[in-house]
């Protein structure tokens, strides 16, 4: 059971806006910063977001983030296939002094 | 570039124990917290345990809290996981991160590709 809650698929067609959603509590996202990752298939997590709004460099501007309250946002707009990937939410938190991750989204691409 | 090289996974019986190590390269080691992220088969990531780019202060999930002991040698630039009294449900790909700032208090940034433990008997 994680600790940050993430709905556990996804989908959209090509060039399509999706959104998937984490929701936390006041010791993790109500009070820290949220990152994003996509896990490729068999690959390692790669940083999308961090602060909850920030892309690193070489992160299309399709992907971006939003926090509000205790739950936080990751929108993909203009949708393409090689977005077909696992996303994790994850945020620091004060209780458990370390980081917590959601379950995951899997999205898939129709 | 940020440069994560884990090693040491393998197959281990239950009770037995292995030590993991993360060669890191690419930027400057000692002025960044680590962390250890496990993922278990078909499942999600797990935080394992992290430390504080001095190496003084660590940390560890409740899961592995007496059994596994996080460390570094900042002048190998190599980051470490002591793992004792395995159990079966320890099996998973084991990355070593690296977090943002030099204390350890934000998730991970950049990560490796991961080692394989697998505990079985």
């Amino acid at each position: 059971q994680s600790v940050l809650t993430q709905a556990p698929s996804a989908s959209g067609t090509p060039g399509q806006r999706v959104t998937i959603s984490c929701s936390g509590s006041s010791s993790n996202i109500g009070s820290n910063t949220v990152n994003w990752y996509q896990q490729l298939p068999g690959t390692a997590p790669k940083l999308l977001i961090y602060n909850s709004n920030q892309r690193p460099s070489g992160v299309p501007d399709r992907f971006s983030g939003s926090k509000s309250g205790t739950s936080a946002s990751l929108a993909i707009s203009g949708l393409q296939s090689d977005d077909e990937a696992d996303y994790y939410c994850a945020a620091w938190d004060d209780n458990l002094n370390g980081p917590v991750f959601g379950g995951g989204t899997k999205l898939t691409v129709l | 570039e940020v440069q994560l090289v884990e090693s040491g996974g393998g197959l281990v019986q239950p009770g037995g124990s292995l030590r993991l190590s993360c060669a890191a390269s690419g930027f400057a080691f000692s002025d960044y917290a680590m962390t250890w992220v496990r993922q278990a088969p078909g499942k999600g990531l797990e935080w394992v345990s992290g430390i504080g780019g001095g190496g003084i202060s660590t940390y560890y999930a409740d899961s592995v809290k007496g059994r596994f002991t996080i460390s570094r040698d900042n002048s190998k630039n190599t980051l470490y996981l002591q793992m004792n009294n395995l159990r079966v449900e320890d099996t998973a790909l084991y990355y070593c991160a690296k977090d943002r700032y030099i204390n350890f208090a934000d998730p991970p940034t950049s990560w490796g590709q991961g080692t394989l433990v697998t505990v079985s008997s």
